[in-house]
């Protein structure tokens, strides 16, 4: 069974401190995604990444896929309590056929 | 309306009772899921549906019944359920079945904002 294991598991900071939440597995994927869902919303795609060692940014978020596509890792910085919502990491077996499979979550809560 | 709406967004029913969730999508995508999500768990696959047709029973118990009369609508019809079914149902789409897609990008999900189910 491939597992995507994330932590922390919960988060709590306040507002302008930087974070980094990670998304980790035994298996090689060919893609991995990460998706914020805010409360009382469904979940909102952030990036994909498909390339060992790829880095991706998007405003104050950085995005990182591990050299043999098994981890990534999001960091944050000068967090805003606009970040606040669940982190879910989603990734693409390289087995042909197969869904997404997603982890737990790491749920951040940004205080002001 | 845009993107993928779903009613209820809150649901409170006994166990004898019978209820559906639906879902509609606006952006012409061909498949569209069911998933569960449950606290302390992964999102779950529960049922995929490409082209009206269904491509996936991820072994849900036969108390879950979905329905997918054209690719714009998606029901998952409720009987007789358990407590241990409460939960967020979120239905999504996507362009094309994302298995299928082939190739190293997966496509997106696109999720509604989901259906928060209590029972009783």
């Amino acid at each position: 069974t491939q597992l995507l294991e994330q932590s922390p598991q919960f988060l709590s900071i306040q507002e302008g401190e930087n974070l980094t939440v990670y998304c980790n597995s035994s298996s090689v994927f060919s893609s991995l995604q990460w998706y914020r869902q805010e409360p009382g919303e469904g979940p909102v795609l952030l990036v994909t990444v498909v390339t060992g060692g790829e880095v991706k940014k998007l405003k104050r978020l950085t995005f990182q896929f591990g050299d043999a596509r098994k981890d990534s890792s999001l960091h944050i910085t000068a967090a805003q309590p606009g970040d606040t919502g669940l982190y879910l990491c989603a990734a693409t077996p390289n087995q042909a056929g197969t869904a997404l499979i997603f982890g737990k979550g790491t749920t951040l809560s940004v205080s002001s | 309306e845009t993107g993928v709406t779903q009613t209820p967004r809150h649901l409170v029913m006994g166990m004898t009772n019978k209820k559906s969730l639906k879902c509609e999508q606006h952006l012409g995508h061909n498949a569209m899921y069911w998933y569960k999500q449950s606290a302390k768990k992964p999102l779950e696959l529960m049922f995929v549906y490409n082209f009206k047709e269904q491509t996936e029973n991820n072994s849900v118990p036969s108390r879950f019944s979905p329905e997918c009369p054209n690719s714009s609508h998606l029901f998952l019809h409720l009987h007789t359920l358990q407590p241990e079914d409460s939960a967020l149902y979120l239905c999504a789409s996507s362009q094309e079945d994302l298995r299928i897609i082939g190739g190293p990008d997966p496509g997106e999900l696109f999720f509604g904002e989901g259906s928060r189910l209590t029972v009783l």
